[in-house]
């Protein structure tokens, strides 16, 4: 079945930085790239997502982009904001179940 | 538009005892999910059905965990017995289609084995 690994794990970033996500995957065949965003005591919450025909989506703050070749996809996040603090999961299918990452517990100092 | 709904949000049993969680999925949603999220661990999938038969139920203890969706819609996930390695987040997962489209999560029920 597909692999994804997720780094980091943790990552602390002024406000008003940037953040980066990165993410691996195993399976040539996976073709969604879906972010989820975990708030505490919450359900993960899809942020941005993207498709493996597109190399890059952007929304806002929030970017996604995808290398194919390279089996790996990011998630960027500019002028971040302490309600960007979470833990965020990446995903990857097949077009049946998500396979998930780790996730990175991202903290925004103010 | 109303979204996934789960209950209960919290449980605390003693290891060998059984216990069960509720899923009611967006309306319209065809798939339906059930992940086990450890702490600090990403989800893992248990059980994906299709309206009302299973797709993927191949990381499911089946000796001990059991889940139906009735009439394609609502969903129940059971354990029995419980042990201490169950203790987990249980989360239910909706989506259109499977596939690549979005999945929707519900708030998860926080089981506590003791």
């Amino acid at each position: 079945g597909e692999n994804v690994e997720q780094h980091p794990s943790t990552l602390s970033v002024q406000e008003g930085d940037s953040a980066v996500i990165k993410c691996t995957y195993s399976d040539s065949a996976s073709n969604y790239f879906p972010w989820y965003k975990q708030e505490l005591g919450k359900g993960p919450q899809l942020i941005i997502d993207i498709r493996s025909n597109v190399g890059e989506k952007k929304d806002q703050r929030i970017a996604v982009t995808l290398n194919k070749t390279a089996k790996h996809f990011s998630l960027h996040i500019t002028e971040t904001q302490p309600e960007d603090s979470a833990v965020y999961f990446c995903a990857a299918t097949t077009g049946n179940q998500f396979y998930f990452g780790t996730g990175t517990s991202l903290t925004v100092i103010p | 538009e109303a979204g996934v709904a789960q209950s209960p949000r919290y449980k605390i049993i003693e290891k060998r005892q059984s216990v069960a969680f509720w899923c009611n999925p967006i309306s319209g949603h065809a798939t339906l999910y059930w992940y086990q999220q450890i702490l600090g661990q990403g989800p893992k999938l248990l059980i994906q059905f299709q309206n009302n038969g299973v797709v993927d139920d191949s990381q499911l203890p089946k000796d001990r965990f059991s889940a139906e969706r009735l009439k394609g819609v609502d969903s129940t996930l059971k354990i029995q017995p419980a042990k201490l390695e169950d203790s987990a987040v249980y989360l239910c997962a909706s989506s259109f289609h499977s596939g690549n489209t979005e999945a929707f999560f519900g708030q998860g029920t926080r089981l506590t084995v003791v």
